[in-house]
């Protein structure tokens, strides 16, 4: 059965902490890997990876994927409240276009 | 804002009632997805559509169906409603041809309240 698994389930910071959020995934035809930031309501985009090694990276967030142990993990550096909110992982099957989604993992930051 | 509507942004009903959720997609994209997102499960992709055909199905119950209109927008229908039905149900558009999940775009979801 496909799968995608996220950790910690929550975390808890203070504000100029860093963080990492894991994925690990065990699904058939592998695509690509996604993280979306979900805040209120609609998950919004944040990174795509499609290949091992390559880090990307967009302001204090950065993200990598590792294919062959199956994970990858997302950065973020110099937290600040706003970064309050569940984070997704999900996986892009190839061929069905559906995305399978881990559970998120819930990052409180406090000032 | 993703351009992606959804309509109503809350819905109280009880058991054993119907319901339709709406979901218009961005301005050019063809396929819609549909989503549920519980507590317990997270996000579980339900069923999408590509220019009013049936494209994938996931873990859609037999209680639920959708379709998607010639004016490309969508309804998921949910009837015989249970509490365990409660939810925020996503609609995500992308356009054609997908290149993949980062051109999904998610609406802001109607939460659903079974009573």
């Amino acid at each position: 059965e496909d799968k995608v698994v996220q950790s910690p389930l929550s975390l808890v910071v203070h504000e100029g902490d860093t963080v990492t959020l894991n994925c690990s995934y065990e699904v058939t035809n592998f695509r690509s890997l996604l993280w979306y930031k979900q805040e209120k309501k609609a998950p919004t985009f944040l990174f795509m990876l499609t290949s091992s090694g390559i880090e990307k990276k967009s302001g204090r967030l950065s993200s990598i994927l590792d294919k062959k142990e199956l994970f990858s993990i997302l950065n973020i550096t110099a937290t600040q409240t706003g970064d309050s909110a569940i984070y997704l992982c999900a996986v892009d099957q190839g061929g069905s276009e559906k995305l399978v989604f881990g559970k998120g993992t819930k990052l409180t930051v406090n000032p | 804002d993703s351009g992606v509507t959804q309509t109503p942004k809350h819905l109280i009903t009880a058991t054993g009632q119907r319901v339709t959720l709406r979901c218009s997609p961005r301005s050019g994209d063809l396929s819609v997805y549909w989503y549920q997102q519980s507590l317990d499960q997270g996000l579980q992709f339900l069923i999408q559509y590509y220019n009013g055909e049936e494209r994938a199905k996931g873990n859609i119950l037999e209680r639920f169906s959708a379709q998607q209109f010639p004016d490309l927008h969508s309804e998921l229908n949910l009837s015989s409603l249970e509490l365990g039905d409660s939810a925020l149900y996503f609609c995500a558009s992308s356009p054609h041809p997908s290149r993949g999940g980062e051109t999904q775009y998610f609406g802001p979801g109607t939460r659903l309240l079974v009573l």
